[in-house]
């Protein structure tokens, strides 16, 4: 089945500094990534969508020069946290669907998440 | 307005009954429902879909009903495994309006099978 790798699983950063999430469709091409953000008890919000070769388009109050997105190639999308603070500490997860499957009935396959926790 | 609403936070079942979890939405433009699978500290697993056009899907134990009217949807499991205690996410998608087929997802249900 589709794999997406997301890494790091997790990480701890001082407040003010960036940190990138990677997101990568191992066996598979993805010309569109979304990126969501899960909080305690929450469901998962979606942050942006990413697409290949083009900018990402976000979702209403999600600040895009705080989380850069980037989309190079059909494989890899990433998620850059930058001047992170700790009110961005949260669970983000990456999901990408197979570009061959271009009816609208392909699930989303998701990565592991990344917990990321500024001090 | 949360437009995918799984209004019971956790549901707990002896292993071998049925598991019954419930979701409804408010947005008619839905024609694309799935469950998602959610262990702690991982990421969403697809676990069964439905598209408005059918109102049942099954696979092996996890069947899937679908009440438009009702605007209703319910994951059932038979028999529940203790291997099946995870969170469950409820999620709608509508081809129309610009959403690129992304997902809206529930807030979840936390299952635990019980030995």
């Amino acid at each position: 089945g589709a794999v997406v790798s997301q890494h790091p699983s997790w990480v701890i950063c001082k407040s003010g500094t960036s940190v990138k999430i990677e997101c990568r469709s191992l066996d598979f091409q993805a010309t569109t990534m979304f990126w969501y953000r899960q909080f305690p008890k929450q469901s998962l919000m979606l942050m942006a969508t990413s697409n290949e070769g083009s900018k990402a388009t976000y979702e209403q109050g999600v600040e895009k020069d705080k989380f850069l997105i980037n989309h190079a190639s059909l494989t890899l999308s990433t998620l850059t946290v930058t001047s992170a603070h700790p009110e961005d500490s949260s669970f983000y997860i990456c999901s990408a669907r197979d570009t061959l499957h271009r009816g609208k009935y392909s699930p989303l396959h998701f990565g592991n998440g990344t917990r990321l926790t500024v001090t | 307005d949360q437009q995918v609403k799984q209004n019971s936070p956790s549901l707990s079942v002896q292993e071998g009954r049925i598991s019954i979890l419930n979701c409804d939405y408010t947005n008619s433009m839905f024609d694309y429902f799935l469950w998602y699978k959610k262990y702690p500290a991982k990421g969403p697993t697809f676990l069964i879909s439905i598209s408005s056009i059918k109102d049942k899907n099954e696979d092996g134990r996890f069947t899937v009903f679908l009440n438009k009217s009702a605007k209703h949807l319910s994951l059932h499991i038979v028999p529940s495994q203790p291997g099946d205690s995870a969170v469950y996410f409820c999620a709608a998608s509508a081809r129309y309006g610009g959403s690129q087929g992304n997902l809206i997802f529930g807030k979840g249900t936390k299952l635990s099978v019980k030995p």
